[in-house]
């Protein structure tokens, strides 16, 4: 089993939709949770991190974790054609040495 | 305040030549990671880097490759002798802090082995 898996793609919708992505993770020991937003031959960008369970809203994003499922989502509400892009939950203990573990990403597309 | 730089862009190799990726990270960070990217997969840790020591490089392959991050100018990924499998993006990001956490990225160099 993967450290981290996350809902394979792609996954279209049409502009205004609220978008759900999902990761799950089975190493107990992650307590810090990002997602990361990638653009076509860009590099990944930082669009929400939360530290343990619980929610955390900006803007049109939301992200959730649920520690005791192993389970986060990232909500994005009203979603507009620029969030077309590759979506990456990344995990880290946090501990001194921890470094980040990545999911493979979802391709999102946002049909006008 | 620039993001992390990294160069070159998209570099081309023979087989056997070597590549020398750099990443300069945000002022202020002193943490490094290098990341590697194949098409369709996520991305894969390598190596993580404070100032001039290596602190977890369960993730290179252990020939071929090296990494170092000196006390002056930027963090070095070295690949000796490449081959077609080590074409991908090479990415880096750097922290404050370690753990990983808010890691900012570069935006990669695209490594073609020819």
């Amino acid at each position: 089993q993967k450290e981290v898996e996350q809902d394979p793609g792609p996954l279209s919708v049409p502009e205004g939709a609220i978008v759900s992505l999902n990761c799950t993770y089975s190493n107990s020991a992650f307590q810090y949770f990002m997602w990361y937003r990638q653009y076509s031959r860009k590099g990944p960008e930082l669009l929400m991190y939360t530290y343990s369970s619980g929610n955390k809203e900006d803007g049109r994003f939301t992200a959730q974790v649920d520690k005791s499922s192993k389970y986060i989502s990232l909500f994005i509400r009203d979603s507009q054609p620029s969030d077309s892009a590759t979506y990456l939950c990344a995990m880290s203990s946090g501990g001194a040495n921890s470094k980040l573990t990545f999911g493979k990403g979802i391709t999102l597309s946002v049909r006008p | 305040n620039a993001g992390v730089m990294q160069n070159p862009r998209h570099l081309v190799r023979r087989r056997g030549q070597e590549a020398r990726l750099r990443c300069s990270p945000m002022k202020g960070h002193s943490h490094v990671y290098w990341y590697r990217q194949l098409p369709e997969e996520g991305l894969k840790f390598m190596v993580y880097l404070q100032k001039e020591n290596i602190i977890d490089e369960s993730g290179m392959p252990k020939e071929r490759f090296s990494a170092e991050f000196p006390k002056e100018g930027p963090s070095i990924l070295r690949i000796q002798q490449v081959v077609r499998g080590d074409s991908a993006a090479y990415f880096c990001a750097s922290s404050t802090k370690g753990g990983g956490t808010e890691a900012f990225f570069g935006q990669g160099t695209r490594l073609t082995v020819v």
